[in-house]
């Protein structure tokens, strides 16, 4: 089974503090991709990333920006956090779009910014 | 741009029951894949059932089918003989055939309710 694992749960943190979200896969899928969860509003696409260095804007990346140095690792970063930025935030992989899979997803962090 | 519609904020089933969650969405593209995904409260988000929109025939996964129309632009889920582990929240999400690799589109959710 693919496994997409996120580093932590549950995450406070301070207004203006940076904030570094991971997440790891282990079945060397080519796409990543990161989703802010909040009540009422579905699952909205930060990034995704399709290979190794390479991103994407998703439909709303005001305020974060992400890293993949590696194949099995895409992280999420939060420049400066602010307060509407505490949300649901979910990880996801899938290999390249000629194969009909579907995304493979993390168990979620909570972060709250206070 | 594609959207994705879940008209169902709520729903509630008693056990051993039968209900239908409701989707439609809206694109220009002809081939494309839709799925339904589940997401139990504190769980991990996990597939229940995919359709590809070339394949007439519904698809179907144990107690999970769906109703695809089409020409309606609708893509709604059945759940035959609920159970209490079926109480989650579902998304319902698009996938373009050509689209930018691989990015889903995804309805609002509904949150389904399982009473004993």
């Amino acid at each position: 089974d693919v496994k997409v694992t996120q580093s932590s749960r549950y995450l406070v943190k301070r207004t203006g503090e940076k904030v570094f979200l991971e997440c790891v896969q282990d079945m060397d899928h080519e796409n990543m991709f990161w989703y802010r969860q909040d009540p009422g509003l579905g699952l909205r696409l930060i990034y995704f990333s399709y290979d190794v260095k390479m991103k994407e804007k998703g439909d709303i990346p005001e305020g974060y920006s992400v890293s993949r140095e590696k194949k099995e690792r895409f992280s999420l970063i939060l420049e400066s956090a602010s307060t509407n930025q505490t949300s649901m935030y979910l990880c996801a992989s899938s290999p390249p779009d000629r194969k009909n899979q579907p995304q493979h997803f993390g168990d979620g962090t909570r972060l709250s910014i206070l | 741009a594609q959207t994705v519609t879940q008209s169902q904020p709520e729903m509630s089933v008693q056990e051993a029951e039968t209900v239908t969650l409701s989707c439609t969405y809206d694109t220009s593209e002809s081939d494309y894949y839709l799925f339904w995904y589940k997401q139990p409260p504190s769980r991990q988000m996990i597939l229940v059932i995919r359709q590809e929109a070339y394949k007439q025939q519904n698809a179907t996964e144990n107690r999970f089918s769906v109703n695809f129309q089409k020409a309606a632009k609708s893509f709604s889920l059945k759940i035959s003989d609920s159970q209490l582990g079926d109480a989650a929240m579902y998304f319902c999400a698009y996938k373009g055939y050509g689209g930018s690799q691989g990015n889903l589109i995804f309805g609002k959710g509904t949150k389904l309710s399982v009473k004993p």
